[in-house]
């Protein structure tokens, strides 16, 4: 069965520090890997996308890794930010032509000033 | 449009109801995804259109659920005799096809209560 876990389930960090989150899957074939960010009330955005030969990829203050071995990504946030507060989520795809991918529940990250 | 334009923003209706909501996706794009979130949860798969293909109606939760994409652009989708644990928000996503990069862009949503 197809899943994507994310941990932790929560998280509340001090602004500036910095702190990880992390993905871990059980989806194959992989087809490709997507950290997105939720703000509340807001759809989902995408922040990065890596492929099964891509190691990490890194977005402003964000950098996410992939690990295609032992099924793990992480998604580092560097020097956090009060707007960091939201929802992450991955998203690994394993049929991109039918559409298929599975969406792990996000962890919400608290940025408190 | 710029992004995806999802229609109405939130929606209060009596349990028995039913009720449409609307996706405006980007234009050009040959997929659209309609999930479901539900407070505090993940995203829920519902369905998926992609071009003239029969849809993929694999995650209706029950026959009340409905979707239409007409003219491969914008989306409906319809839920008959709304129950309370329809309450979520609905968000719609469209992608471009063939473009290597499968990123969904989505809809801020729209709310639902069934009260």
């Amino acid at each position: 069965k197809n899943q994507v876990e994310q941990s932790p389930q929560s998280l509340i960090i001090l602004e500036g520090k910095n702190c990880t989150l992390q993905c871990n899957y059980t989806v194959s074939p992989f087809s490709n890997l997507r950290w997105y960010k939720q703000d509340t009330g807001r759809g989902p955005v995408s922040l990065t996308i890596m492929t099964f030969s891509e190691n990490t990829k890194s977005n402003g203050r964000y950098t996410a890794t992939l690990d295609a071995d032992t099924k793990q990504s992480s998604l580092h946030i560097t020097a956090s930010q009060l707007s960091d507060s939201a929802s992450y989520i991955c998203v690994v795809s394993y049929n991109t032509n039918a559409g298929k991918s599975t969406f792990g529940d996000g962890t919400t990250l608290t940025v408190k000033p | 449009g710029a992004g995806v334009s999802q229609s109405p923003s939130n929606k209060v209706t009596e349990k028995g109801k039913d009720v449409e909501l609307r996706c405006d996706p980007i234009s050009g794009h040959t997929a659209l995804y309609w999930y479901r979130q539900s407070l505090g949860q993940g995203l829920e798969f519902l369905i998926y259109f992609q071009g003239n293909s029969a849809p993929d109606k694999s995650g209706l939760p029950s026959d009340r659920f409905s979707a239409e994409r007409t003219g491969g652009s914008v989306s409906t989708l319809t839920i008959q005799r709304t129950q309370q644990e329809d309450s979520a928000v609905y968000l719609c996503a469209s992608s471009a096809r063939g473009q290597g990069d499968y990123g969904y862009t989505f809809g801020s949503g729209t709310r639902l209560t069934v009260v």
